[in-house]
């Protein structure tokens, strides 16, 4: 069975930094993309970040150069190192493989003074 | 990058109706598209893959048309259990761009 756990997130002020783990079982997290999708309240999902089989990752607009897609294949784990927070990256952030249909529980990132 | 623009944002239809949602890309994206039905407080869940695929265990009243820039989600007969924000997303190519969801709503 696959299963997605998202942790890490929490409530940083603005300028801080934290770091998602989403720890993977049932597939390895080497053998195909994963990525990280967002939810701010009440708004839509906006896709983030991507890491493919190959180690090529790719960012939105709205976070590159502040946040980091990783992975560690001896634990089986997808990181997200977010750098320089802005109130606007409040949401729910999911681990996923979307078009698999594998999403995790999502953590709540709230970025606030 | 490419757009993904979704119409309409929001609709209210009868049980039983024929709903219709539509995405467009700003440019060719051949049949690399997926919709995901978000029911409130709950995670996404797929629905369609490479445009008109039905993922496992999804009902046949939902089915999936399109290629290029031009896309459609129905849904043949509208249930209450259908009530949720759809949305389409790209992965042709990074990034993998959502549209901006369509809220169904029962009348």
């Amino acid at each position: 069975e696959v299963q997605l756990v998202e942790s890490g997130g929490g409530l940083v002020q603005p300028g801080g930094s934290l770091r998602l783990s989403c720890a993977v079982s049932g597939f390895n997290v080497n053998s195909n993309y994963m990525s990280w999708v967002r939810q701010a309240p009440g708004k839509g999902l906006e896709w983030v970040s991507i890491i493919y089989s190959s180690g090529y990752t790719h960012y939105a607009d709205s976070v590159k150069g502040r946040f980091t897609i990783s992975r560690d294949s001896s634990k089986n784990t997808l990181y997200f190192q977010m750098n320089s927070l802005r109130t606007e990256d409040t949401a729910v952030y999911y681990c996923a493989q979307p078009t698999f249909d594998y999403w995790g529980q999502g953590t709540l990132v709230t970025v606030s003074s | 990058d490419i757009q993904m623009t979704q119409s309409p944002s929001s609709l209210s239809a009868s049980v039983g109706d024929r709903v219709t949602i539509t995405c467009r890309a700003s440019q060719g994206i051949a049949n690399y598209l997926a919709w995901y039905q978000q029911k409130p407080g709950k995670v996404p869940k797929l629905l369609i893959y490479t445009a008109s695929t039905l993922q496992s265990g999804v009902p046949s009243r939902f089915s999936g048309s399109g290629s290029g820039t031009n896309f459609t989600l129905t849904i043949s007969s509208l249930q209450p259990e259908d009530v949720a924000t759809y949305y389409c997303q790209k992965y042709n190519s990074a990034p993998w761009t959502f549209g901006q969801g369509t809220k169904v709503e029962i009348k």
